[in-house]
């Protein structure tokens, strides 16, 4: 059975740019969630995907958007990056309504310049 | 808004010892809790959680303690090791979709 898996593992971005970030979900788990975690601090939710729809979404603005696919695999859009977004970019999957079985990635790590 | 929140953001002990890491919450509507270990470089590994129809609950050399009257969650860790440096977090949740953290407590282990 394999993990979350996110990609890429690091990266640098300029002020104003776009990034996209990846991830693949467990094996059978149905549930996409993003969570930004700033440095010396704990996850904040952004949101969370199910059956390739918007299931929910924490107090991040709009230029924060994602897709789940059919595999259930998911992106993370950011579309004009401000310094605040440098941050560890989380990702965790599960079967909806199940925190027992929710298994995070490893993140990517996000630098705006 | 509401939070969850760790006591105290650093935590030193002696390998062997006991640790306990303490949490406040203040979602008096929140259901279900949890303890994440964070290591460098990792995302948060599950610990053990926690109902909030109960008060106690019991793991491998870990025990979480739930107080709702007062809004608090502990985590004992039983005999130290070296292993069991890391950030520790507290999550909590009243729904199906979103976990909410704490700052998190960073557990250095002394040899």
């Amino acid at each position: 059975e394999t993990g979350v898996t996110q990609s890429p593992t690091h990266l640098i971005k300029t002020r104003g740019q776009q990034v996209t970030l990846r991830c693949s979900s467990q094996s059978g788990h149905n549930t996409v969630s993003w969570y930004q975690q700033a440095l010396g601090q704990g996850p904040q939710f952004i949101f969370q995907y199910y059956r390739e729809e918007e299931n929910g979404r924490g107090n991040f603005p709009p230029r924060f958007s994602g897709l789940q696919f059919p595999n259930y695999s998911s992106e993370l859009n950011v579309n004009a990056l401000e310094l605040d977004d440098s941050a560890l970019y989380l990702c965790a999957s599960s079967r909806v309504g199940d925190y027992y079985g929710y298994t995070f990635g490893s993140g990517t790590r996000l630098t705006v310049v | 808004g509401e939070s969850v929140g760790l006591h105290l953001p650093t935590l030193s002990v002696q390998e062997g010892d006991n640790s306990i890491i303490n949490c406040a919450y203040s979602n008096s509507a929140s259901d279900y809790f949890i303890w994440y270990k964070q290591e460098s470089g990792k995302g948060p590994q599950f610990i053990i959680d926690i109902r909030s129809n109960m008060d106690k609950r019991q793991g491998q050399r870990v025990t979480v303690l739930l107080n709702k009257t007062v809004k608090h969650l502990s985590l004992q860790i039983a005999a130290t090791q070296p292993g069991d440096s890391a950030v520790y977090f507290c999550a909590e949740t009243d729904n199906d979709y979103k976990l909410s953290f704490g700052a998190g407590t960073t557990v250095t282990v002394r040899a």
